[in-house]
């Protein structure tokens, strides 16, 4: 199993509030993602790294930033939650594709975020 | 941009049946791979299979296969044999080329006993 751990996992918090979540890798993978997870809409992606200090906005990058410092750990941040921010939110890493490795995601095991 | 389809919510099998789950896509771009992800209650997200776009032959693991037809743009996933841990949420993924991934809605699976 990819190294990939995800704090926290269960967070409540109120609406107006910062509110941080952390991705940590051990596989070195240069790639990074948030998605969030909401019924009938799949895996949406939020923000990808391709490199240290290398981040970028996906299709639903309004109100959430990122940061990597470190080539393992990658922070999503709301800077003020909002009720429509409730979701499921997972990490996931991957590699370039290459002769023998497809380039799948390696997903954490999510972080369920309540804003109420 | 790339656009996946998955036009099943949700899905019943008989266990010991096959199922197969519908997954069309839509991608100008001429390299790109088909992945498909099983998610049980559980949570997470399980990698199950990917499908090149040049591979001639359908890709297979295990009980899974992909039912591959380039021209009409669609990658089937067929589970053979169902058991009932097969039940779940599956969501088909394409990424082109140089680009993020894309998911489908997902389709629910339950395996009746």
């Amino acid at each position: 199993d990819a190294g990939i751990t995800q704090s926290p996992r269960h967070k409540v918090t109120e609406t107006g509030t910062p509110v941080t979540l952390r991705c940590h890798q051990t596989e070195n993978h240069r790639y990074m993602y948030w998605y969030r997870q909401d019924p009938g809409h799949g895996l949406r992606l939020i923000h990808y790294s391709y490199g240290v200090k290398d981040t970028d906005k996906g299709e639903v990058s309004d109100g959430y930033s990122v940061s990597r410092s470190k080539t393992e750990d990658f922070l999503l941040t709301l800077e003020s939650a909002t009720s429509s921010q409730t979701s499921v939110y997972f990490c996931a890493i991957s590699e370039s594709p290459t002769g023998t490795n497809t380039g799948e995601l390696f997903f954490g095991e999510g972080s369920r975020l309540t804003v109420l | 941009a790339q656009k996946i389809t998955q036009t099943q919510p949700g899905m019943f099998v008989q266990e010991k049946e096959a199922v197969t789950l519908d997954c069309t896509y839509d991608t100008s771009d001429q390299s790109y791979g088909l992945f498909w992800y099983k998610q049980p209650s559980s949570g997470e997200m399980i990698f199950l299979i990917y499908q090149g776009s040049y591979d001639e032959q359908n890709a297979t693991e295990g009980r899974y296969s992909l039912n591959f037809q380039k021209a009409r743009k669609s990658a089937n996933l067929v589970i053979s044999a169902s058991q009932l841990g097969d039940s779940a949420m599956y969501f088909c993924a394409i990424q082109a080329y140089g680009q993020n991934f894309v998911f489908g809605p997902g389709t629910r699976l339950s395996v009746l006993p």
